[in-house]
């Protein structure tokens, strides 16, 4: 059974960056997407992006257009999501998620808090 | 950027109930849609994909069916561990976006 597990809670100053870590166990980055969502306090899902490493391609949400940085690393099958400049409104639990071609998002990690305060 | 628009937004029902929910995407996605639950503090979980093939594991009390531009989400008899937050989601184009969500809560 596929697993992913996230690094710890963050709190960053505005004007920060953050990276938060997603890693893969019980199969491997190559045999999915991954997938970025966020969820700020009582809100909704929002999608940020994904990104191939079969391919290196990434695709993000228009809002998060040059801000936001999604890596892997196949040799420990990691994930990586950085946001730069933050600010108060990117608040929020940060999520990776996998999907097997277009089959939903069949695998979640426990989620990151990532709190912006100064 | 297609529009995803859930409704209700929250739904008050007992156990046993028949609960239907529905999704309306902003322009054709054909069958690419999903559909997630959500407890507090929880991530959330794959239900449904391609708009009506259940997810492994999942009970046969959720089905999921639609094409094009409306969907819905039914639980055929509400259990009490159904009591959460539902997402639609749609793909298309290199393009993912949820819905707003509907709370299901305890009438």
């Amino acid at each position: 059974q596929g697993q992913l597990v996230q690094s710890g809670a963050e709190v960053k100053k505005p004007g920060a960056s953050v990276k938060v870590s997603c890693k893969v166990s019980g199969y491997t980055l190559s045999e999915i997407s991954m997938h970025w969502v966020r969820q700020a306090p009582g809100k909704g899902l929002e999608w940020m992006g994904t990104s191939d490493p079969e391919d290196g391609e990434t695709i993000f949400a228009q809002k998060f257009e040059g801000r936001v940085t999604m890596t892997e690393d196949t040799s420990t099958d990691t994930a990586y999501m950085e946001l730069s400049t933050l600010r108060s409104e990117d608040t929020a639990v940060y999520f990776c998620a996998s999907a097997r071609g277009n089959d939903g998002f069949d695998i979640w990690g426990q989620g990151t808090m990532v709190t912006v305060s100064s | 950027d297609i529009q995803m628009t859930q409704s209700p937004s929250t739904l008050s029902a007992s156990v046993g109930d028949r609960v239907t929910i529905t999704c309306r995407a902003s322009q054709s996605i054909s069958f690419w849609l999903a559909w997630y639950q959500q407890k507090p503090g929880k991530a959330p979980k794959l239900l449904i994909y391609k708009a009506s093939s259940l997810e492994t594991g999942v009970p046969s009390r959720f089905s999921g069916s639609g094409s094009g531009t409306e969907f819905t989400l039914t639980i055929s008899s509400l259990q009490p561990d159904d009591f959460a937050t539902y997402y639609c989601q749609q793909y298309n184009t290199y393009s993912w976006t949820f819905g707003q969500g509907t709370k299901v809560d305890i009438k």
